[in-house]
């Protein structure tokens, strides 16, 4: 009964790479969204999607790409993997209607070398 | 623009102690205020909310009120328990759908 998974949960990977990361949501929710968490834990939003459409793009290297085959999944692809992407990524969703809290999922961490 | 501040940590507490971790926030209007909790390698859980000035969020023994006149959000426990170990976010949110603006975490630690 899972709200928001995530795979994978831990990838490591060298640099020049391309990887994917997958989130699905079982919630219903309409809006998903992506969240890079830094070595000091400082989140900040990277993407959001509303019923596949992209809602937030904030300044993040052209090399991520979003991707919302439909509004229950929400995945992340990374081309030419840099060391500074290694971090801890995290897929949530929200639903609509006047509710503001979102639904994170466990986490993927990235480790690039 | 919109900020959220938190007190730094990390915050050192023994079983049953009083908790209080600080959280003030900059924001036009009337955001939603949260705080959401990470234990160790696992992700970010809602822990209470508070949608409108004077509302009091709580949740597992946590508190916090909304308190526009000093634009403050402290989360406070009477009794803290190892299990509580663990990063504290504040967040705000303006609107249904945008991004959460987090403040930098405090790590709290509790020894028995």
């Amino acid at each position: 009964d899972t709200a928001v998974s995530q795979t994978p949960k831990y990838l490591v990977t060298q640099m020049g790479n391309d990887k994917s990361i997958k989130c699905e949501q079982n919630l219903g929710h309409d809006t998903m969204y992506w969240y890079k968490q830094d070595s000091k834990k400082f989140l900040k939003i990277m993407f959001s999607y509303n019923n596949k459409e992209l809602i937030i793009n904030e300044t993040v290297p052209n090399r991520f790409s979003p991707k919302s085959p439909d509004k229950a999944h929400l995945n992340l692809h990374i081309n030419s993997l840099e060391l500074g992407d290694s971090a801890v990524y995290f897929c949530a969703s929200s639903s609509g209607g006047g509710t503001y809290e979102q639904y994170f999922g466990p986490g993927t961490r990235l480790t690039v070398t | 623009g919109n900020s959220v501040t938190q007190m730094e940590g990390p915050v050192t507490l023994s079983e049953e102690a009083f908790l209080t971790i600080n959280c003030t926030y900059t924001a036009t209007g009337y955001p939603s205020l949260f705080w959401y909790v990470q234990y160790p390698g696992e992700g970010l859980q809602l822990l209470l909310k508070a949608t409108k000035a004077d509302d009091k969020g709580s949740n597992k023994g946590f508190e916090a009120t909304y308190r526009k006149e000093t634009t403050s959000f402290h989360l406070e426990k009477g009794s803290v328990q190892v299990s509580d170990s663990a990063v504290y976010f504040c967040a705000l949110s303006h609107q249904a759908g945008t991004a959460l603006i987090f403040g930098k975490g405090t790590t709290l630690s509790v020894s028995s």
